[in-house]
């Protein structure tokens, strides 16, 4: 079965700190993505990946970076956190040549004080 | 402009009930339009999914959706809620092209009372 596993799963950092967050995905899916869930907006894409070495711009980019240094692994990082990143931040995986879904992860709360 | 509209942030039914949620999208094209659920505390899990085709599609636990073209809908239901349905519920349209990404609703949560 596809897989996406996420870490930490629960985050508190400090206002101007480095926060990191990871996804690991067993499903070889070329396509990688993040998201993040605020209420009344669903879920929104800050980056995306089309493989290892490659990043994107999503929707919503601004104060993300992100890494994909293999197939299986994608990292999102706040170099400079700040309390309007506080959220609930979703990995997905996808081959969009194949079965055409997304397969989530079980989300990452950051709260940035 | 792609985007999905969920009209209804919250539905309350009563267990037993017939259900109905609610979706339009706006996309130019043919449109790969998805329903996932997401429980309490966990993350997206795939309800059903719709490629062009027959335009009502069955997905698991029960529900289904209907796609129309005409009116630019993908509205999912259920013949009869259960308490574990109480979820919140994101219908999502994918682009075809570039990202790949999904595009999602705002989402309605679904309470269930007994």
């Amino acid at each position: 079965e596809a897989a996406v596993t996420q870490s930490p799963r629960n985050k508190v950092a400090v206002t101007g700190g480095k926060v990191t967050l990871s996804c690991n995905q067993t499903n070889n899916h070329n396509n990688m993505y993040w998201y993040r869930q605020d209420t009344g907006h669903g879920l929104r894409l800050i980056h995306y990946s089309y493989g290892a070495g490659s990043t994107e711009k999503g929707d919503i980019p601004d104060g993300y970076k992100a890494s994909r240094p293999s197939q299986e692994n994608f990292s999102l990082i706040l170099e400079l956190a700040t309390p309007s990143q506080t959220s609930v931040y979703f990995c997905a995986s996808g081959d969009p040549l194949g079965g055409r879904e997304q397969y989530f992860g079980p989300g990452t709360r950051l709260t940035v004080l | 402009a792609q985007s999905v509209t969920q009209p209804d942030a919250r539905v309350t039914v009563s267990e037993g009930a017939s259900l109905q949620l609610r979706c339009k999208y706006s996309y130019f094209g043919t449109p790969y339009l998805f329903w996932y659920v997401q429980y309490p505390r966990q993350g997206l899990q795939l309800l059903l999914k719709y490629y062009p085709g027959d335009p009502v599609v069955q997905g698991v636990n029960g529900f289904e959706a209907e796609f129309s073209k005409s009116n630019s809908s993908f509205h999912l239901r259920k013949a009869s809620v259960h308490w574990s349905d109480w979820a919140v519920y994101f219908c999502a349209v994918r682009l075809s092209s570039g990202s790949w990404q999904l595009i999602f609703g705002s989402g309605t949560q679904l309470t269930v009372m007994p």
